[in-house]
This record gives C-alpha cells, structure tokens and sequence, in this order.
C-alpha cells in the first residue's frame, strides 16, 4: 500500500532555512506527482508546489515561488521541500500529498505531516 | 487570483443529512476534489472529480457540482463525520486552490 513518511518536528530561527523529506514506497514512485500544503495553528491548508518525481519538473505557488524550492531523489524515492528566509508566519505543519497521476491535481495519499516552528 | 468560499461551520443532528457548500467562480467547469480533516490528523480525501469516492469512503459522503457552488452531502450523520472539509480545485493555471473549510458538528 501507499505510504508517505515525513522526516521529523524541526525548529528553526527566522532567517533559516529548512528541508523537510518524504519517503514514498508501495507505489511507482515517478508515476505520480507530489504536492506539499502547509497548515499554520488553527489555520487552513495552503498549497505550496509539486513535482514531477520523473522529470524533476517543478511548479510553485506565487506566494511561495521565491522562497520554495521542490527536489526529489529518484533512487531513494524521497522528495524534498526546502523553504528559506524563514519567518515567524511559516510556523506550521507542513504535508506531502501524492497526486492522483501526473496532472490531475488531486492528493490522494497524505504524509503524517512535519511542524516546524520558527523563533526569533 | 481564483478563490473558493465555504461557509464556516455546519451543524447537523445524528442520522441527518448535512450538506457543506462550496462557492466559487463557474466551479462547475472545475473539478472538485473534497477532504476532511480530524483533531491533529492529515487530510483524507472524501471526494474527487466532484463526485467520486476513494476506496474505503462510505456511499453515505456523496457529491455534487454545477454552477458556482458545488456541495459534499453527508447522509446518516455519524458522530465519526466531526471535522474540518475543504473543498480544492485546480485554478487551470498552474495554482491549487483551497477552500476555507467547513467545521461539521454532529450534535
């Protein structure tokens, strides 16, 4: 079966950066793209990018183009979102979710999900 | 920018029908993807393609879209229903967009 598995609670200062992986197994791993959406505290889910993990190929959302960056290691089956200039807002919980196919645009499968909080 | 518009909360008696709302511009046009969302859980999707279940989703959550609102209806309310839903689509540019979310209470 699917599974996503997201590295662990991080804390951060404002200013850093941090790289957050999930690791998928029980599927083709470049058959489907994947998604990260962010949840800040009592907030709502916001959609930050995907990718391609057979291209490599990337989109981000506006409000995050400048600061995200989406990767993927195809022999480790591992994507990675890495999020710089930290603030205090981007304190959240942050999800991967595996796409329907390559385009659909619909998260079928969600990881368990990575707080990071940033400190000033 | 497309945006999606749910309406804050809900409520419903147990064993009644609740229908969670999802306004947006032309969304019929769109495909409509549902998630719900328990206390400190990740998302589960409920509904894709407006109205189609993943495996392991009761035939009670059902779904619908036409016009600017599409809706995720759920029959025989169960105390198990409780949660966070949002409703997503695909902007038809390059954006995934979410609702707000609906909190459902099953009184």
């Amino acid at each position: 079966q699917v599974h996503l598995v997201q590295s662990g609670a991080e804390v951060k200062k404002s200013g850093a950066s941090v790289k957050v992986s999930c690791k998928a197994s029980g599927y083709t791993f470049s058959g489907y793209a994947v998604h990260w959406v962010r949840q800040a505290p009592g907030q709502g889910l916001e959609w930050m990018g995907w990718i391609n993990p057979g291209t490599g190929n990337t989109k981000y959302s506006r409000k995050f183009q400048a600061r995200v960056t989406i990767t993927r290691d195809t022999f480790a089956s591992t994507v990675y979102m890495e999020l710089s200039s930290l603030r205090f807002e981007d304190t959240a919980v942050y999800y991967c979710a595996r796409d329907a196919g390559l385009n659909w645009g619909s998260f079928h499968f969600w990881g368990q999900g990575t707080l990071v909080a940033v400190s000033s | 920018s497309y945006e999606l518009t749910q309406s804050l909360s809900v409520s419903v008696a147990l064993g009644q029908t609740a229908r969670i709302t999802c306004v947006g511009n032309n969304i019929g046009t769109r495909n409509v993807h549902w998630y719900q969302q328990k206390s400190g859980q990740a998302p589960v999707l409920v509904i894709y393609k407006d109205k189609n279940r993943p495996p392991g989703i009761p035939e009670r959550l059902s779904g619908s879209n036409s016009g600017n609102t599409a809706t995720l209806i759920i029959t025989r309310a169960q105390d198990g229903d409780e949660g966070d839903y949002y409703c997503q689509v695909w902007d038809g540019g390059s954006e995934m967009v979410f609702g707000g979310g609906t909190k459902l209470t099953v009184l």
